[in-house]
């Protein structure tokens, strides 16, 4: 099994900050990582697949790049309805499909 | 407008089974897979099973295999999660969830709203 850490676990960030949060995989995933949002109360939101590929409808502030075991999350100007808990996942090799712990990015 | 829409949770006894149902509008599955995911009270994602879309293939997490049963009904567009032998850890609120690209591409673009299933006495 796949074992995906992020870090760090909570971040305390001010709207308009530029953030950038990390993802590590416990052995190669090639490109096979997606970035999720979740908000308290609802399902998680797709943000990115492929590593670095932005999902329909989500805004250019969001982007995500690495390979291999190494990715992050970059959020370029966050606004504050960024803060929310944000969820990287491998689909490299499964089963089983794993998810990092989260990050929760929360108001300074 | 693309939705999925889960139902069937509540609350259960201990060793009891229950299954959960997803229904789809708006997307056509084709070679999509459906994925079913739980969250614990406070807790993180956890990945529990996979249904192709054309084969209907099915895959399972260890922590479920054996007791939870994922299958399809294509000409109702639903998704079924059958659960039994339910423990106290398997309190959650269940997900269904879309990947367009199959089983080769599994990231989850549509989600529905969840349903809570509660293991308790």
């Amino acid at each position: 099994e796949i074992l995906m850490t992020q870090s760090p676990a909570t971040l305390s960030v001010s709207a308009g900050d530029r953030l950038t949060l990390s993802c590590r995989a416990s052995q190669s995933i090639s490109t096979n990582l997606a970035w999720y949002q979740q908000k308290p109360g609802q399902a998680p939101r797709l943000l990115i697949y492929g590593a670095s590929t932005r999902a329909t409808g989500i805004p250019a502030r969001f982007s995500g790049s690495g390979s291999g075991t190494e990715f992050t999350l970059t959020i370029s100007r966050l606004q504050a309805d960024d803060f929310a808990v944000y969820y990287c996942q491998q689909y490299h090799m499964w089963p089983p499909v794993t998810f990092g712990g989260g990050t929760k990015v929360e108001i300074k | 407008e693309v939705q999925l829409v889960e139902s069937g949770g509540g609350l259960v006894q201990p060793g009891e089974s229950v299954t959960v149902s997803c229904v789809a509008s708006g997307l056509t599955f084709g070679n999509a897979a459906v994925s079913w995911v739980r969250q614990a009270p406070g807790r993180g994602l956890e990945w529990l099973s996979a249904i192709s879309g054309f084969g209907g293939d099915t895959y399972y997490a260890d922590s479920v295999k054996g007791r939870f049963t994922i299958s399809r009904d294509i000409a109702k567009n639903t998704w079924y999660l059958q659960m039994k032998y339910l423990r106290a850890d398997d309190t959650a609120v269940y997900y269904c969830a879309h990947a367009p690209g199959g089983f080769g591409e599994l990231s989850l673009d549509h989600w529905g709203q969840g349903t809570l299933v509660t293991v308790s006495s």
